[in-house]
């Protein structure tokens, strides 16, 4: 099946530098992917998407880049903030249908 | 706009018995995908419903079984609990359809199975 896996399971940065979370994905299929943030206690967040269609989006503070030729997605944080630690998942779908595939997360932790 | 909601938040139970964990879609998405988080896990995707049909299903024993009201509710049951099957239980809605497939998290089920 389908799996997403990230290269690091812990990122420590210093407040105000930025942050890069990395994610492989192994299906050449997928054609949308999320990456969501989780805070203790909290169910995952939605950050931003990018579709297959796609090589950068950005949004607030962060962007989102898309390998296919390797399958590697990233999550560009900038000027990271205390707020912003938590783990990171990113996630692959096919935009036909409903099933994500999610890795096992990467844990940021903001240094100040 | 109200987001997911999922209740309870918090469940303790016995081994061997059920459960039943609801959730509540954002106003207009007839999808809800329901995951098992566990430590070191991640999420793993038990199975989604949209429009009252099971639409997914991930590799889950016959003991994980869900259902979806005309409303787009959802509900997930857990029959013969097990120590394993202690986990935050998260649901997802979205649209459901392509194009609009992007999911949004409630806050969980803590369940607890002693």
């Amino acid at each position: 099946g389908e799996s997403v896996g990230l290269h690091l399971p812990t990122l420590s940065v210093q407040e105000g530098d930025n942050s890069i979370i990395n994610c492989a994905y192994s299906n050449s299929a997928s054609d949308y992917f999320i990456w969501y943030k989780q805070e203790s206690g909290k169910g995952p967040q939605f950050i931003i998407d990018i579709r297959s269609n796609m090589d950068k989006r950005q949004g607030q503070r962060v962007t989102v880049l898309l390998n296919k030729t390797v399958k590697h997605l990233s999550l560009q944080i900038a000027a990271t903030q205390p707020g912003d630690s938590a783990v990171y998942f990113c996630a692959e779908a096919m935009n036909t249908g409903n099933q994500f595939y999610f890795g096992t997360g990467t844990s940021l932790t903001v240094i100040p | 706009k109200a987001g997911v909601t999922q209740t309870p938040r918090y469940l303790i139970k016995t081994r061997g018995q059920q459960v039943t964990l609801s959730c509540s879609p954002i106003s207009g998405h007839r999808s809800v995908s329901w995951y098992q988080q566990t430590p070191g896990q991640g999420l793993q995707f038990l199975f989604e419903y949209f429009s009252e049909t099971q639409r997914n299903k991930g590799n889950f024993p016959g003991r994980f079984s869900g259902r979806q009201f005309s409303n787009s509710r959802s509900e997930m049951n857990v029959s013969t609990l097990e120590l394993g099957d202690s986990a935050l239980y998260l649901c997802a809605s979205s649209w459901g359809l392509a194009g609009g497939i992007e999911q949004f998290f409630g806050p969980g089920t803590r369940l607890t199975v002693l």
